[in-house]
Parts: C-alpha cells; sequence; structure tokens
C-alpha cells in the first residue's frame, strides 16, 4: 500500500500568509494526488487533481505541485474561510490512501 | 443540484450486520464510479470500497474485504454497502463519495456522513 506522510500535522498562521503544506509518497505515485479541505463536522471538499490541477469552482490562491514522491498544497494569501485541516489523496493504486491531515489554525 | 445523502448508520453491538444506503441527485448517476470513505478521529480518513459504474467492477480495503460488499441500484439512483460481521474497528463516519469526471478515483462529491458505532 503507498503510505501517505503529510507534514506539518499542524500549522498555525496568520490572515494573508502564504503556507504550504508537504505530502510525501512511500514510492512514486506519479502525479496522481487530490487535495481535500475538510472543516469540522463537514465532509471533506476537492480542491486539486492530478498534483496541480485546481478544481473548477476553488479560489486561484490554492496550488499544487510536485511529483513522483513529493507534492506540496499552497495557499497564496490565507483567508478566514481557508482555516480548517487539510489531506492528500493518492489514487495511482488500490487501496486508494490518505495522508494524516495538516490542521491549518489561526 | 448535485448532492449525495446516506442512510442508514446506527448503533450495532459486534459480530452485527448493518446496510448503508447513498442516494444520488443532480447528475447522471450511472455514468460514475462511487465510493464509500469511512473516517475515524483516530485513524483519519479511509477509503473503504469502490464500484464502477456499471457495477460490474468493484474493489475493496483489505481489512472490509470479505465482509462488506457495496452495490448499486442504477435505475434508483442508488449506492449500499452492506456490512457484515461489524467489529469496533469499523466504527466511524461513514461518507459515500462521486468518482470525478476527470479522475474516477477522487472524489468530487460527498456526502454529510453517516455515524456507525459499534459497541457491546
Amino acid at each position: 500500500d503507498v503510505q501517505l506522510t503529510q507534514s506539518p500535522s499542524t500549522l498555525s498562521a496568520s490572515i494573508g500568509d502564504r503556507v504550504t503544506i508537504t505530502c510525501r509518497a512511500s514510492q512514486s505515485i506519479r502525479d496522481w494526488l487530490a487535495w481535500y479541505q475538510q472543516k469540522p463536522g463537514k465532509a471533506p471538499k476537492f480542491l486539486i487533481y492530478k498534483a496541480s490541477t485546481v478544481e473548477s469552482g476553488v479560489p486561484s490562491r490554492f496550488s499544487g505541485s510536485g511529483s513522483g514522491t513529493e507534492f506540496t498544497l499552497t495557499i497564496s494569501s490565507l483567508q478566514p474561510d481557508d482555516f480548517a485541516t487539510y489531506y492528500c489523496q493518492q489514487y495511482e493504486s488500490y487501496p486508494l490512501t490518505f495522508g494524516g491531515g495538516t490542521k491549518l489554525e489561526i | 443540484q448535485v448532492q449525495l445523502v446516506e442512510s442508514g448508520g446506527g448503533v450495532v453491538q459486534p459480530g452485527e450486520s448493518l446496510r448503508l444506503s447513498c442516494a444520488a441527485a443532480g447528475f447522471i448517476f450511472s455514468q460514475f464510479g462511487m465510493h464509500w470513505v469511512r473516517q475515524t478521529p483516530g485513524k483519519g480518513l479511509e477509503w473503504v470500497a469502490f464500484i464502477s459504474y456499471h457495477g460490474s467492477n468493484q474493489y475493496y480495503v483489505d481489512s472490509v474485504r470479505g465482509r462488506f460488499t457495496i452495490s448499486r441500484d442504477n435505475s434508483q439512483n442508488t449506492l449500499s454497502l452492506q456490512m457484515n460481521r461489524l467489529s469496533d474497528d469499523d466504527t466511524a463516519v461513514y461518507y459515500c463519495a462521486k468518482g470525478s469526471v476527470v479522475v474516477p478515483d477522487a472524489f468530487d462529491i460527498w456526502g454529510q456522513g453517516t455515524m456507525v458505532i459499534v459497541s457491546s
């Protein structure tokens, strides 16, 4: 199984900051990686697929990069609505797996 | 409006069974693969099962294979998860999720989730 390790597990930041979250895969997953945002009590929201393609309707301040085993999610200028937990997910092979999450807090 | 609505969660004892359902609306259900994903506080998000758009192909995470069965009724726009021989480790919020248009194994629409508690 492909293991995904996210870092940091918690990130403290302020409005307007640029933040980066890292996701490392235990083996190459090419660019078959997605990112999700989840707020407390809600289902995850689809943000990015193919490592860097932003889903329609997602603000342009969200971007993704990487390939192989190392990936990043960047938020260019934090807005109040962005404080949430972020997960990466690989779909290169079954079983599909998620990272452990990064909680972005004020 | 595109939406998924799960039902069927509840409290059961170890060894018992439960059947979850997911009603789809707002998209052509028969054209998309569908998934079940679960979430626990301790283990985060865990993909559980996938069924292809036509229902012919199913995949499962090892921990549920042989106990859980995913199925779909395209005439009723409904996805199901039959869960047998439940254990404490199956306690979680269960989400149904739609495979995205471009990437069938990423999840672009999620339901609100249904809670399953396995406890004696």
